[in-house]
């Protein structure tokens, strides 16, 4: 398997400009994740889904985000309009569901990340 | 959900086994512990997992004591390929997607 694939791997926009960010996950799982990264943050969960279902969206910062999955295979996470400080590193990752005995770890795979600057 | 300590930074080096520490004092009784690693420029990659005692892997040891308030990852003879930034987490499997991830430790390697 490629593994999870994100693109673009970087994009660079201007402030106001909307922002799709695109992930597939690793065929077979069934959680997908979609983290941000920053130097002061850290790594932090934006919102995860379970079977293409929005499970926890609290991570969201605020309404100009909004992530979709519409099928098994696809992931979007966008941003409209951007600002200067969404400029982070968005990470994309994906599991197995513990719950029906397909994996024995909770482990997360996670995709090289998207880098997006906002200007 | 538990808070996880671990030092900032370590350095050391090649051919020497490294130990890094996290502490998890409010840690819950279904709660696990589980080490990622990210190397710059990509996400995190996960290490090894445990409960209690001591889990092994082809990459590392996890040492867990009885108390479960802390655990110490420990990585064989290092490389330079093993600087990184080495995470400590603590959740419940079952809720354990809401984990909070800390600043982690960066560990650097010299030849």
């Amino acid at each position: 398997d490629a593994g999870v694939i994100q693109s673009p791997r970087h994009e660079v926009t201007e402030m106001g400009q909307e922002v799709t960010l695109r992930c597939k996950p690793i065929s077979g799982h069934d959680y997908l994740f979609w983290y941000r990264q920053t130097m002061m943050r850290g790594l932090e969960l934006l919102i995860y889904f379970n079977n293409n279902v929005p499970i926890d969206d609290s991570g969201m910062p605020e309404d100009r985000f909004s992530a979709k999955m519409p099928n098994a295979s696809f992931s979007t996470l966008k941003i409209q309009p951007s600002e200067p400080r969404d400029s982070a590193v968005y990470f994309c990752a994906s599991s197995l569901d513990l719950g029906q005995g397909k994996s024995s770890y909770n482990e997360q795979f996670f995709g090289p990340g998207t880098r997006l600057t906002v200007l | 959900l538990a808070k996880t300590t671990q030092p900032i930074s370590m350095d050391s080096y090649e051919g020497q086994e490294v130990n890094i520490t996290c502490s998890h004092n409010n840690i819950a009784t279904n709660d696990y512990i589980t080490w990622y690693q990210q190397f710059p420029s990509q996400g995190p990659r996960f290490i090894i997992q445990g409960y209690k005692t001591k889990v092994t892997n082809e990459v590392a040891s996890l040492f867990i004591p009885a108390d479960r308030k802390s655990s110490t990852l420990s990585l064989p003879r290092v490389s330079l390929s093993d600087t990184a930034v080495y995470y400590c987490l603590v959740g419940d499997l079952d809720s354990n997607y809401q984990l909070i991830w800390g600043a982690g430790t960066k560990l650097i390697i010299k030849p």
